[in-house]
């Protein structure tokens, strides 16, 4: 069974420019999360999908940031115009249904470096 | 606000010994679990093991085990027996409940550990 991925892995952008992050859950994981670790920080909750609604966005820094689940897949998160103080590595994570010991699988990240 | 931390920004070990990573956090909640991740160089969080504040036993999962003291408020992580492969970034993070029941992780900022041949 694939795991979580994100692509890209490593993205490099100036500043002002717009970038877009995709998260593939791990099929049937109703529950999609974005984190993100800004360099020797706590990794920061962003926003949490249930199926295709967002639930939770409280941690989602600013309007510049925009994320999307169409049809309950597949989510991007879009930067735009992307800023210095983005830089970082920005997680997804899925499970399944919520529970007291939820379990959440993460993907590899996507480095963001804005220059 | 719950939070959790983690004083020991790099720690190292030698091959076979036993390290203990701190972890201490707050939370007025009476029912909350913690977890712990590890990161490896190639970039994922491996969930590692969970404590649920209510469980008795300290948890435990092969070479890992949580040293759970509640009045304390810490959840130390314990790996036993350290493998080179053990060398990576862990984190400590706390469930917090949200309202309709959902989950939201709260991360400590991390402990690199280093296992030395």
């Amino acid at each position: 069974e694939a795991g979580v991925t994100q692509f890209p892995s490593h993205s490099v952008i100036e500043k002002g420019q717009t970038v877009t992050l995709r998260c593939d859950p791990i099929s049937g994981h109703d529950n999609l999360y974005w984190y993100r670790r800004v360099m020797g920080k706590e990794i920061k909750f962003l926003l949490h999908f249930v199926k295709e609604s967002k639930q939770d966005e409280s941690g989602m820094p600013n309007n510049r940031f925009l994320a999307e689940r169409t049809g309950g897949t597949y989510s991007t998160l879009k930067v735009q115009p992307a800023e210095l103080e983005d830089s970082g590595v920005y997680f997804c994570a899925s499970s399944t249904r919520h529970s007291t010991n939820e379990k959440l699988f993460f993907g590899s990240g996507t480095q963001l470096s804005v220059l | 606000a719950q939070k959790i931390t983690q004083t020991q920004p790099g720690m190292f070990v030698q091959e076979k010994e036993a390290v203990t990573l701190d972890c201490t956090y707050d939370t007025s909640d009476q029912s909350y679990g913690l977890f712990w991740y590890k990161q490896p160089s190639s970039g994922e969080m491996i969930f590692l093991i969970y404590q649920g504040s209510y469980d008795e036993q300290n948890a435990t999962e092969g070479r890992y085990s949580l040293n759970f003291q509640k009045a304390r408020k810490s959840a130390n992580l314990v790996i036993s027996a350290s493998q080179l492969g053990d060398s990576a970034m862990y984190f400590c993070a706390m469930r917090e409940v949200l309202s309709g029941g959902y989950n939201k992780l709260i991360f400590g900022a991390g402990t690199r550990l280093a296992v030395h041949p």
